[in-house]
């Protein structure tokens, strides 16, 4: 099955900077990526997505690179506010199988510092 | 409003008990889902089921049952409760199996 592993763990930084989480995948076979957001003691969601025949997705301060031959795809956060610190999760999964689960990463725990 | 409920909140267990967590969703997805989110782990599968009638198991299956008696019910059941189940359980819908909704989570202690 597919294995998603997501660094670091646990990133701090400055409000202003920029944060990257990175994560790689283990399925030649996946195609669909999402990234959630989970702030402390609320539900997981979606902030942003990337599907395999695109490289690279905007959305605002938000923007996700997908490198398919080396399979690792990366969130990158422009311009951090404290209300961006949360918890940030990668999955993966072929979405071409009809009916398909996620498999998410381990989470990164992001502290965004005023 | 639209969305997917999750009952009980939270409980505390007696292990060996039998305990059953409620998932209702009114978005008439097809497809639902029950991960564990254990600190340091992330979300695990537990068990899903594309359709009506149908059910799979996830990556941590073992002590846990389900069924899909209906496309808005998804019951997941803890037959005897062990303390290695203590966690917070979200479920979750999808259309198609990729844009999920998660519910709010019940948080469960097995003391």
């Amino acid at each position: 099955g597919e294995n998603v592993e997501q660094h670091p763990s646990t990133l701090s930084v400055q409000e202003g900077d920029s944060a990257v989480i990175k994560c790689t995948y283990s399925d030649s076979a996946s195609n669909y990526f999402p990234w959630y957001k989970q702030e402390l003691g609320k539900r997981p969601q979606l902030i942003i997505d990337i599907r395999s025949n695109v490289g690279e997705k905007k959305d605002q301060r938000i923007a996700v690179t997908l490198n398919k031959t080396a399979k690792h795809f990366s969130l990158h956060i422009t311009e951090t506010q404290p209300e961006d610190s949360a918890v940030y999760f990668c999955a993966a999964s072929n979405s071409d199988s009809g009916y398909s689960t996620l498999t998410f990463g381990k989470g990164t725990m992001l502290l965004v510092s005023p | 409003i639209a969305g997917i409920t999750q009952a009980p909140t939270s409980q505390i267990l007696a292990a060996g008990r039998r305990m059953t967590l409620r998932c209702t969703q009114d978005m008439r997805h097809n497809a639902m889902y029950w991960y564990r989110q254990d600190l340091g782990l992330g979300l695990r599968l537990i068990h899903y089921s594309n359709t009506a009638g149908t059910t799979g198991k996830g990556e941590v299956p073992d002590g846990y049952s389900v069924s899909r008696a209906n496309t808005d019910d998804f019951p997941l059941t803890l037959a005897s409760a062990v303390p290695s189940q203590t966690s917070v359980y979200f479920c979750a819908s999808s259309d198609g199996g990729i844009i999920y909704t998660f519910g709010s989570g019940t948080r469960l202690t097995v003391v």
